[in-house]
C-alpha cells in the first residue's frame, strides 16, 4: 500500500451542492496532486500544492478549489456541483516538483445527481 | 493532437505470450516518464518509471525513445494476473513553470487462458 488515504470513498450528491473530499498523504511527502478521472479516461490534473500553496492547476474553473495542510495534508472542494462532475477524484502525494513518482490514495468516487 | 496517446485496445492476448504497447507525447521537452496499472475501479499504481537507458524489472522492460516521442512498455510470459489497464504517464511543463504529469487514457489488457 502507498500510506495514501482519501476519504469518503463514496459519496452522493444533487448538483447545486458543494462538496470537500480529504486527502492524507504519504509519511516524508510534502506535495499533493488531484486528479479527476472518468470513466474509461486517464487522470486529468486538477491542481497541484506543495507546502501549502497551490503551484500548478489544470483546466478547470475556480469552483474548484483546495487545500494544503502543513502536515501536507490536503483537500479538494468542489462548489456548485454539476453532473459532469462525476467522477473518480484521485490525490497523489510525492516529494518535490512533478518529475517524480507519484502514489495514489483509492479515491473518492463521486456521483452527482 | 492529444499531448499523450495510447491505443485503447483491448489487447486480447494468451497466457504466456509476449505483449507490447506504445505510447506517444508531444512535448519534446518532457523529461519524466512513467507506466502505471490500473485495475478496474481501483486507483494507478506505479508500474516503472521509464529511463532514456531503458529499464527491465522481472518480466516488465520499459523503452523511450525520444526521436520518436515514444514509450514502450513490453511484458513477457504474461499472466492471467497481468490483466488490467496500462495508463503511461508524462510530465509538460506548466506556463507557471511548475510541472505537472500528462495522462494517456490507457490500454487495456486481457490476458485469457
Amino acid at each position: 500500500e502507498t500510506g495514501v488515504t482519501q476519504s469518503p470513498t463514496h459519496l452522493i450528491k444533487t448538483r447545486g451542492q458543494q462538496v470537500t473530499l480529504r486527502c492524507s498523504s504519504q509519511s516524508g511527502h510534502n506535495t499533493v496532486s488531484w486528479y479527476q478521472q472518468a470513466l474509461g479516461q486517464g487522470p486529468q490534473f486538477i491542481f497541484q500544492y506543495y507546502r501549502e500553496e497551490e503551484n500548478g492547476r489544470g483546466n478547470f474553473p475556480p469552483r474548484f478549489s483546495g487545500l494544503q495542510f502543513p502536515n501536507y495534508s490536503s483537500e479538494l472542494n468542489v462548489n456548485a456541483l454539476e453532473l459532469d462532475d462525476s467522477a473518480l477524484y484521485l490525490c497523489a502525494s510525492y516529494v518535490g516538483a512533478g518529475n517524480n513518482e507519484q502514489f495514489f490514495g483509492p479515491g473518492t468516487r463521486l456521483t452527482v445527481l | 493532437r492529444k499531448e499523450v496517446e495510447q491505443d485503447p485496445g483491448p489487447f486480447n492476448v494468451p497466457e504466456g505470450a509476449t505483449v507490447a504497447f506504445n505510447c506517444t507525447y508531444s512535448n519534446s521537452a518532457s523529461q519524466s516518464f512513467f507506466w502505471y496499472r490500473q485495475d478496474c475501479r481501483k486507483e494507478p499504481k506505479l508500474l516503472m518509471s521509464v529511463y532514456s537507458s531503458g529499464n527491465e524489472d522481472g518480466r516488465f522492460t520499459a523503452q523511450l525513445n525520444r526521436a520518436s516521442q515514444y514509450i514502450s512498455l513490453l511484458i513477457r510470459d504474461s499472466k492471467l494476473s497481468d490483466s488490467a489497464t496500462y495508463l503511461c504517464a508524462v510530465n509538460c511543463l506548466l506556463m507557471d513553470s511548475n510541472y505537472q504529469l500528462i495522462w494517456g487514457a490507457g490500454t487495456k489488457l486481457i490476458i485469457k487462458p
